[in-house]
This record gives structure tokens, sequence and C-alpha cells, in this order.
């Protein structure tokens, strides 16, 4: 069964270090996103992205963040500049097309911890 | 503001027994209503997804209803195994502007006890 993956699924950072998160989507998927998870919050959207370009993004996805698809598999997450309170869990999802009735996959999630 | 609520925040029960979660939201407008199962340490996967005309809808041993009107779900698990620990969270998606971003609750922590 096809599925979203992430790697690394645990990553370690300094605080004020730059870190890539890489998502795949699910091959013939269109629609892609970033959200995160703080420890014993819910789940929180970062960011949509369609047609290479970033649809829509919420309040958290400040100039620190980015997105990209630098190729045709890879979907990334970056941080320039990671802060404490950016520790969470990020989940990378796709979807086949835009709309909001078609089924969001998630993939297993990168637990990022900044010391 | 765009919310969902759910409730219990967390819920014990024995094996075998059955149980329902609540989600209550705010989501205008509608599109649909999913639930999606989160075990520790991992991504959501999918349970039911239900749209305004629909008001129940059977995965197995999950029954989720909804109430359109009221704004109200539930996940009724029916003869818990203890793999359904879990937590269970209500997801509510809009149309428009939202593009169909997806809006999720806290969600139920379930712990199945033998």
């Amino acid at each position: 069964e096809p599925e979203v993956t992430q790697t690394p699924s645990h990553q370690v950072t300094q605080m004020g270090q730059e870190v890539i998160l890489r998502c795949v989507p699910i091959s013939n998927h269109l629609y892609f996103y970033w959200y995160r998870q703080i420890l014993g919050q819910k789940v929180e959207f970062l960011v949509s992205f369609y047609n290479n370009e970033i649809s829509e993004k919420s309040e958290i996805f400040d100039d620190q963040f980015s997105v990209e698809r630098p190729d045709g598999s890879n979907f990334t997450l970056k941080i320039r500049s990671t802060k404490l309170e950016d520790s969470a869990m990020y989940f990378c999802a796709s979807r086949i097309r835009p709309g909001p009735n078609t089924e969001a996959f998630f993939g297993q999630g990168t637990r990022l911890t900044v010391v | 503001k765009n919310q969902v609520e759910q409730s219990p925040q967390s819920l014990i029960i024995l094996e075998g027994k059955n149980c329902t979660l609540q989600c209550n939201y705010t989501v205008s407008p509608f599109s649909n209503l999913r639930w999606y199962k989160q075990d520790t340490g991992r991504g959501p996967v999918s349970l039911t997804i239900m749209t305004f005309s629909e008001n129940t809808k059977s995965n197995g041993r999950y029954t989720a209803t909804l109430d359109a009107d009221t704004k109200q779900s539930s996940l009724h698990i029916t003869a818990s195994q203890l793999s359904d620990s879990a937590s269970y969270i209500c997801v509510v998606s809009g149309y428009g502007g939202s593009q169909g971003n997806l809006i999720f609750g806290k969600g139920t922590k379930l712990s199945v006890k033998p």
C-alpha cells in the first residue's frame, strides 16, 4: 500500500541551527501539507503546497520556515534557526488532488528536539 | 473561530467493553468530519470520513455518527481490544478559503486494559 514516508524519524539539533525535514509523498499525489504536534497538544496546520507554490500557511509558519519540492519526489520543510519551542513532532501529509473531501494520508512523523 | 472540541480527554476501559467518544465543532462552512487513530509517536491514520449528508458510517468495530445540525459527532468502539489503545482525533474540514485544511481536536486518549 502506498504511504507517505518521512526522514529522519528523530532529529536532535542545537538551538540556532538549521534543520531540514524530508518527506516523500505518495507518488501520484499533488497536494502536500506540513503539520506539527507539540507534545501533549493538538496537531496544528503549518502550510499547504500545490503546483509548486504555497497555497496557504498558518501564523506559525513565519519567516524561519520554508518549504520546497526540490525534485519530483521529495517535499522538504526547512527551519532556518531553530528555537526551543520548535521541538515537536512534524507530520507531512499528501492528497491526490485539492479539495476538502479527498483523503489526506499522513507520514509517521519526525520528532524534532531542539536543545 | 473554527474549533473542534473532544471529550473525554482520556478514558480507561476493560478489554471487550464498548465505548463512545464525543466531538463538537464550530467549523463553518462545513465540508466533512474525520476520525483518526494515532498511536503514540506515530502519524494519524484515518478511520472514517463523513460528509454533511451522512449520519453514520462504520469501519469494522468503529462506528461514527454525525449530526450536522447540532455539529456533533461520536465514535463508538465495539468489543474493544488492547490494540485500540491510542489517541482518537476528530478532524473537521471546511470549504472555501480554508483550502480544505484540517482542523484537529486535541484527541481522546483511550487505554484498553486486560
